[in-house]
């Protein structure tokens, strides 16, 4: 069954970038029919979503974030990954990588991405100097 | 933005109770909500989407309902396994969820 990982720092300096790669285990991130995503909680902000992104490159990002953050990924090590730049301690948090399955609006024709059905453990990031 | 408000913040219950959870929406989302439940130092897990319809592999005593701006997450008879802390999560826009309802004895 597919399992999520996330790896990276756990302690960035104020102003510097935070990088985090979660690695999907178990399935093709390339081959499989989701999105993947990314999401931290904090005692403060409880939990947030950061963006998502295919395996094609398309990605989208909460817009309070959208200035700092970077999503890529690697189909070659089916990882994704992300980065979030200018930290302070604001963005100290747990941070869990997603799997999201798109869902369908009839109203629209379209198909969106909104819920995360699959979860990594999650990374805790200090941001400390 | 959307503000999405849980009540209560914490519930004290015994194993056997049916117990409610209310998720409210500041504006319309239709049916687009989750509810995630999460056990301390563990990732969320997904119970329910667009309201009411059960993941896969979650058991049946746990339902959703409601439309709107109002809903709610029903155990209906709590077990010891489900004493944990609950969210929603709008999908209608930017994906927020509720503050947490914490389940405890």
């Amino acid at each position: 069954q597919v399992q999520l990982q996330e790896s990276g720092p756990g302690l960035v300096e104020p102003s510097q970038t935070l990088s985090l790669s979660c690695t999907v285990s178990g399935g093709s991130l390339s081959d499989d029919d989701h999105y993947w995503g990314w999401l931290r909680q904090s005692p403060g902000k409880g939990l947030e979503w950061i963006g998502y992104i295919y395996f094609s490159g398309h990605s989208y990002s909460n817009p309070s974030l959208k200035s700092r953050v970077s999503l890529s990924v690697d189909t070659s090590n089916n990882q994704f990954s992300l980065k979030l730049n200018s930290v302070t301690a604001a963005d100290t948090a747990v941070y869990f990588c997603a799997r999201a399955p798109p869902y369908f609006r009839e109203s629209s024709g379209s198909y969106y991405v909104g819920y995360f059905d699959l979860w990594g453990p999650g990374a805790l990031v200090t941001v400390s100097s | 933005d959307i503000q999405m408000t849980q009540s209560p913040s914490t519930l004290s219950a015994f194993v056997g109770d049916r117990v409610t959870i209310t998720c409210r929406a500041s504006q319309n989302i239709n049916n687009w909500l989750a509810w995630y439940q999460q056990k301390p130092g563990k990732a969320p897990r997904l119970l329910i989407y667009e309201a009411s319809t059960l993941q896969s592999g979650v058991p049946p005593r746990f339902s959703g309902g409601g439309s709107g701006t109002e809903f709610t997450l029903t155990i209906s008879s709590l077990q010891p396994d489900d004493f944990a802390t609950y969210f929603c999560q709008e999908y209608n826009t930017l994906r927020t969820f509720g503050q947490g309802t914490r389940v405890e004895i």
